[in-house]
């Protein structure tokens, strides 16, 4: 059974901080990685995704992947209230195949 | 908007009647996931479709589910017979023809079962 595991939270950052957002993931053969924030009662939104070690950045936004750990996070500079929202972490194994999602980390942002 | 739509938004369905979910994909993508989110829980995959086949229906009950996506028209997503249980959030994701590319999620429909 593929898991990808993710603390549930709530992770409170004050307005300003660096919240950073952990998944690891059990399939040791997953291709490609991805972050989507979901505010209450809405879909998921794109934020990033991430194919190689390493980092890789947008904005605020800084996705990291650590292949041989098995584990990726999403780190988010000068945090706003209006980054309060629950993040999910999404993998794929084979191309092509459907992500599996953890359940999402809640973050809290107060200002 | 060439988004992913989804309709209805809201469904509101007695028990043991049907319901159908619809999802046109934005435009040029070919590929179509469904996903069911109960409150509190993550997304749970449930089927993957492209025009006129199933790739994996893995993550759909056996029974009272089934999905399509016709040459022409919406995916959907049906439901027979519909159990309290069935109540959630439904969401239609699409994606390009990479075997790589991100999925787009729709709105997504909220089912309750009465």
């Amino acid at each position: 059974q593929k898991e990808v595991e993710q603390n549930s939270g709530p992770l409170s950052v004050p307005e300003g901080a660096i919240a950073s957002l952990n998944c690891t993931y059990s399939d040791r053969g997953s291709q490609s990685f991805f972050w989507y924030r979901q505010y209450s009662g809405k879909s998921p939104e794109l934020i990033m995704f991430i194919y190689s070690n390493g980092d890789k950045e947008d904005g605020r936004f800084t996705a990291q992947l650590n292949k041989a750990s098995q584990y990726v996070s999403l780190l988010i500079r000068d945090s706003q209230p209006s980054d309060s929202a629950t993040y999910l972490c999404a993998v794929r194994g084979q191309a092509g195949t459907a992500l599996i999602f953890g359940k999402g980390t809640t973050l809290s942002v107060s200002s | 908007n060439a988004g992913v739509m989804q309709n209805p938004r809201h469904l509101v369905r007695r028990r043991g009647q049907e319901a159908r979910l619809r999802c046109s994909p934005m435009k040029g993508h070919s590929h179509v996931y469904w996903y069911r989110q109960l409150p509190e829980e993550g997304l749970k995959f449930m089927v993957y479709l492209q025009k006129e086949n199933i790739i994996d229906e893995s993550g759909m009950p056996k029974e009272r589910f089934s999905a399509e996506f016709p040459k022409e028209g919406p995916s959907i997503l049906r439901i027979q017979q519909v159990v309290r249980g069935d109540s959630a959030a439904y969401f239609c994701a699409s994606r390009t023809g990479q075997a790589d590319s991100p999925l787009h999620f729709g709105n997504g429909t909220r089912l309750t079962v009465t």
